[in-house]
Formats: C-alpha cells, sequence, structure tokens
C-alpha cells in the first residue's frame, strides 16, 4: 500500500457524460501528478500539481481538468467523454521539493464509457 | 515521441534464473531513472532507482545497471520467483522544469516453475 488512496475504483458512464476522480496524497507529499494508463498509449503523463500550483501539463485533452485544493487533495475532471477515454487512471504523490522524482502510485481509477 | 524503449515486450523466465530488461533512452537531460512493478489490477509500485552518477545500485535480488554513454539502463532480478511475474515498467525524468515521468512501454515478465 502505497499510501495514495483514489476514489471510485471504477466508474462506468456513458458518452457526453462528465466525471470527477479524486486523489488523497501520501501524508507529507505536497506533489500529484496524474498519468492515464491504455493499452494502446501505455503509461502517459497528464499533469502535476504542487502544493495547489499547476506545475506542468503533459498530453491533457482541453476536455479534461484538474486542481489540487488547499488540503492538497486533487480532482481529475473529464468532460464531454468518448468511448477512447476508457482507460485506467492513476495519481501519483511526491514528496517536497518539487525536484523530487520518486513518485508513489495510487491503486486507479478503472473509467469504461459506453 | 518515445523518448524511453523498453524491451523486451514479454520475457519468460525459470524459477531461480535471472530475467534482465532493458531501457533505452535519448534525452540526455533524463537524470533519473526508475523501475516500477505492476500487478494486475493495481497501481505501479516504485522498485529501485538510479541516478547517473553511479553504474549499478542494487537492492536485495534487483541491480539497475547503468550506462550514461550508451544512454541505456537495465534492470536485473536474480533468483527470480513466481511472485515476481508482473508487467515491469522503466522510466526517466527530467529536473528541468518538469518532474514528470516518461514510461517505457512495459515487460510482462513470467516465472515458471
Amino acid at each position: 500500500d502505497s499510501g495514495v488512496t483514489q476514489t471510485p475504483k471504477h466508474l462506468i458512464t456513458a458518452t457526453g457524460q462528465r466525471v470527477t476522480l479524486r486523489c488523497s496524497p501520501r501524508s507529507g507529499d505536497l506533489s500529484v501528478y496524474w498519468y492515464q494508463q491504455s493499452l494502446d498509449q501505455g503509461l502517459q503523463f497528464l499533469i502535476h500539481y504542487y502544493n495547489g500550483e499547476e506545475r506542468a501539463k503533459g498530453n491533457i485533452l482541453e476536455r479534461f481538468s484538474a486542481q489540487q485544493f488547499p488540503d492538497l487533495h486533487s480532482e481529475l475532471n473529464l468532460s464531454s467523454l468518448e468511448l477512447g477515454d476508457s482507460a485506467l487512471y492513476f495519481c501519483a504523490s511526491s514528496p517536497p521539493p518539487p525536484g523530487r522524482h520518486e513518485q508513489y502510485f495510487g491503486p486507479g481509477t478503472r473509467l469504461t464509457v459506453t | 515521441q518515445q523518448q524511453v524503449k523498453q524491451s523486451p515486450q514479454s520475457l519468460i523466465v525459470q524459477k531461480g534464473g535471472i530475467s534482465i530488461i532493458n531501457c533505452a533512452y535519448e534525452n540526455t537531460a533524463f537524470d533519473y531513472f526508475p523501475w516500477y512493478q505492476q500487478f494486475p489490477g493495481k497501481g505501479p509500485a516504485l522498485l529501485i532507482a538510479i541516478r547517473p552518477d553511479v553504474s549499478e545500485k542494487k537492492e536485495g535480488r534487483f541491480t539497475i545497471s547503468f550506462n550514461k554513454s550508451a544512454k541505456q539502463f537495465s534492470l536485473h532480478i536474480m533468483d527470480s520467483q513466481p511472485g515476481d511475474s508482473a508487467t515491469y515498467f522503466c522510466a526517466a525524468a527530467s529536473n528541468f522544469g518538469n518532474e514528470k515521468l516518461t514510461f517505457g512501454t512495459g515487460t510482462r515478465l513470467t516465472i515458471i516453475p
């Protein structure tokens, strides 16, 4: 158990809908990263927050957005969902300072878009 | 753009044998190279990591070998056990403004009795 929690574990929804995935980092970690894992694209970086501020963006679609709250938990919002958004979504956290590289992954949320 | 290339895609090793997975990178700004282990239905778990100032790091049965000039690194699992059967990912990160991990495509390792 990495200490990173994610909810929900599974999510099934229809095309066009909007969902919110939640992540709580390990105690003391200030960084939260979001990754998408799909069969054809592998593990892809989406976005990184550090202590509430967006630090870097990767291959994140405009339909997706994220934020990190003052209590350091983070939410990933996916809207206008398409079949191709079906994937595993992981968050990871790492301790300060922002240059620390060790990332600890949560158990993931499996999103199925029908 | 695939910046970290991983091979083989799948690997079958007998119990007690040595499992070897290789990765090559292109970006010379990478300065952190971890390996992750992922079991079905679970998140990737950090196994071992190395920085380019050393050529080898060992933790228990797991060893990373690093060749900076060739831009290659590899994971060796000694005395492989059935419980090691999982998917292994190499990754790399750079300090230049973005600490994201760039992952290899994964190796499915199966240890047979």
